[in-house]
């Protein structure tokens, strides 16, 4: 049963509009999420995170919002570029060594 | 810097044979981990290493063997392959562990077990 799960396999964005990118976990242990970014044949980037004493995270034009009570968070890209177009797995950590990744989103950004 | 350098890139085995997948870090990083990547399952952990001479088990670790001989070096064995071993593998490292420190991952394996 997966704990983390990013139910859009992918998603379609135009140039210059909001691309959100969502997901869902389960365990209230988890405290400290991220997101990495991974071009095809490349291994995944560390792109931003967000502790649980947080709602909010921004790092220029991505910015991470939690819902505790919900057990849901987002990912914003506002302006989205042709460049940003990856898979993206969200992550979460209860504490330790371990990251429990969910299943990714690819997202096409079309110029 | 390399980072995070995996060895080989691309592997095909026949079900039983074995084989031994190499990770290398030059950032002098304490922790360093394995994960298989599979469709629509993101990427698992299969053991991890929270320091030379140390390993432990993962989410998925049955059929996998590791050692840390090396700080720099940490090596995925797997004894009698199978088809369901068939996956990509991307080793990681990080200074600290968890929250208070980002992992970087190598570039991938890709394994095909027949």
């Amino acid at each position: 049963d997966q704990q983390v799960k990013q139910n859009s396999p992918s998603l379609s964005v135009q140039e210059g509009r909001i691309s959100i990118l969502n997901c869902d976990y389960t365990n209230s242990m988890f405290d400290y999420f991220l997101w990495y970014k991974k071009y095809p044949a490349e291994g995944p980037t560390f792109l931003i995170s967000i502790s649980s004493i947080k709602d909010k995270n921004e790092d220029g034009r991505f910015t991470v919002f939690l819902n505790k009570s919900a057990k849901h968070l987002s990912l914003h890209i506002v302006p989205s570029q042709p460049g940003d177009s990856a898979v993206y797995f969200c992550a979460a950590s209860a504490g330790g060594p371990m990251l429990t990744f969910g299943g990714g989103t690819r997202l096409m950004v079309k110029p | 810097n390399a980072g995070v350098t995996q060895t080989p890139k691309f592997r095909v085995l026949k079900t039983g044979q074995s084989m031994t997948l190499l990770c290398a870090q030059d950032m002098n990083h304490e922790y360093m981990y394995w994960y298989r990547q599979d469709p629509g399952m993101g990427l698992r952990l299969i053991h991890y290493s929270v320091g030379e001479g140390t390993t432990a088990k993962g989410e998925v670790p049955d059929g996998y063997n590791v050692s840390r001989l090396k700080k720099q070096n940490f090596l995925l064995g797997l004894e009698s392959a199978a088809p369901s071993q068939t996956s990509v593998y991307f080793c990681a490292s990080s200074l600290l562990a968890g929250r208070a420190d980002t992992q970087y991952f190598g570039p991938g394996t890709r394994l095909t077990v027949l």
